[in-house]
């Protein structure tokens, strides 16, 4: 399966401004997926990466809040813009697929302040 | 909005007790999945299950997939503090594959403790 390498790993921010988030993949990958964990919650899916071709966000998600950029088969990049308190989460991205299974970034841990 | 419901939500037992967790749809899966989280880590895949009536085993943790593919649960036998964590079922549902929309719904989670 895939290595997924994630950054910053956690990060203390300041209301109002942005915090960028790399994952890096080991092997090509056509789709990328960003998630959103809350304290003590489940996974919420933002929005789906593909290569080529804007990122597609699922309802409540807007890619003014959450840009995305998708580079090539490797990387990608979620940006939180405009930051609030609410927006501390951890926030993980991910390969895979359904039949065999999804590999997780070990996440990105994000307090704004 | 499709849904994923786990239960129970906490559990909390001694080491060497046996336990169960279920998660629930009322929709059909194409696939379903468990993970198990740490504390720091994303999630990790255990088993990945797509017949109806799968049952599947990995050392004391037995995974079966509901007959109708609606539903799934999870036994583990003789508990270990090691298996302290978040659990979690995820599933693509098979009215999306048809769609060409493969992304991973979670469940609700259970958080898992053993006590030693």
């Amino acid at each position: 399966s895939a290595v997924i390498s994630q950054k910053p790993s956690r990060d203390i921010c300041q209301r109002g401004t942005s915090l960028t988030i790399q994952c890096q993949v080991d092997s090509q990958v056509t789709m990328m997926f960003w998630y959103r964990q809350q304290p003590g919650q489940s996974l919420t899916l933002i929005a789906t990466a593909n290569q080529g071709s804007e990122a597609t966000y699922e309802s409540g998600f807007v890619i003014d809040k959450f840009p995305i950029s998708r580079p090539n088969l490797t990387f990608s990049t979620l940006t939180v813009s405009n930051m609030s308190p609410e927006d501390s989460s951890i926030y993980l991205c991910s390969v895979g697929g359904h039949g065999y299974g999804y590999t997780f970034g070990s996440g990105t841990r994000l307090t704004v302040v | 909005t499709q849904l994923l419901e786990q239960s129970p939500q906490f559990l909390s037992i001694q080491e060497g007790e046996n336990l169960t967790v279920y998660c629930n749809s009322s929709s059909v899966f194409s696939s379903l999945q468990w993970y198990r989280q740490e504390p720091g880590e994303g999630p990790v895949l255990l088993v990945t299950v797509v017949t109806g009536g799968e049952v599947k085993k990995l050392k004391r943790l037995t995974f079966q997939f509901g007959d109708a593919r609606k539903d799934s649960s999870l036994h583990i036998t003789a508990a270990q503090p090691g298996d302290t964590g978040l659990y979690l079922c995820a599933g693509v549902f098979a009215s999306k594959i048809s769609m060409g929309n493969e992304k991973l719904t979670f469940g609700t989670g259970t958080r898992l403790t053993i006590i030693p």
